[in-house]
């Protein structure tokens, strides 16, 4: 089973509607969760960060945290062309330097 | 912002030639990490840096090596560049439990 888990997509959503993207990981002791996100040819940019369980709301993006399901999602509000992207999801293990990253979700908001 | 600083966009070497990759961050961040990433690979761990002269090594060293003589800088050396090892690299940096700020990554060529 691997770390951290993600739908490779493609995910395809029209424009102005909600996309959810969607991520499990298996090590309980984890931490601390991050969305990156990653247009094609550039390097990944933190998105979201998300510590405990619930919602955290940063502009159209909200993080959605349930350890007990060991589940973290990204909803996009209001989609747009320009979010078309691939989205990685994160996760760091208490103690741990470095992060484990999921393959990705390739989203395409369609005009 | 955190920035951190790749040296060169894109790099086309020859096999066998000895290739240095440089990365510089601005912020005093303690770690510093080198990836690759490759179609339907996601992001692979090189090696890590949590210190001054400290390292360690990530999923895929083999034929890697890394210096870091002083904490803004950390350099991945390729020995004998390999056609294998044309890729996107990317380096990154983190403070603690934060996420990664990443450069903007380097397109290596190995002909």
């Amino acid at each position: 089973q691997k770390e951290v888990e993600q739908n490779s997509g493609p995910l395809s959503v029209p424009e102005g509607a909600i996309a959810s993207l969607n991520c499990t990981y298996s090590d309980r002791v984890s931490q601390s969760f991050f969305w990156y996100r990653q247009y094609s040819g550039k390097s990944p940019e933190l998105i979201m960060s998300i510590y405990s369980n619930g919602d955290k709301e940063d502009g159209r993006f909200t993080a959605q945290l349930n350890k007990a399901s060991q589940y973290v999602s990204l909803l996009i509000r209001d989609s747009q062309p320009s979010d078309s992207a691939t989205y990685l999801c994160a996760v760091k293990t208490l103690g741990a330097q470095k992060l484990v990253f999921g393959q990705g979700t390739r989203l395409t908001i369609n005009p | 912002d955190v920035k951190v600083t790749q040296s060169s966009r894109y790099l086309v070497k020859r096999t066998g030639e000895k290739v240095f990759l440089e990365c510089v961050q601005d912020m005093d961040h303690e770690n510093m990490f080198w990836y690759r990433q490759d179609p339907g690979l996601g992001l692979r761990l090189i090696y890590f840096s949590y210190d001054v002269k400290m390292k360690e090594k990530g999923d895929i060293p083999e034929g890697y090596s890394v210096s870091r003589e002083k904490k803004e800088r950390f350099s991945l050396i390729l020995e004998s560049a390999s056609t294998n090892q044309t890729s996107m690299y990317l380096c990154a940096s983190s403070f603690g439990g934060d996420g990664y700020t990443f450069g903007s990554g380097t397109r290596l060529t190995v002909v």
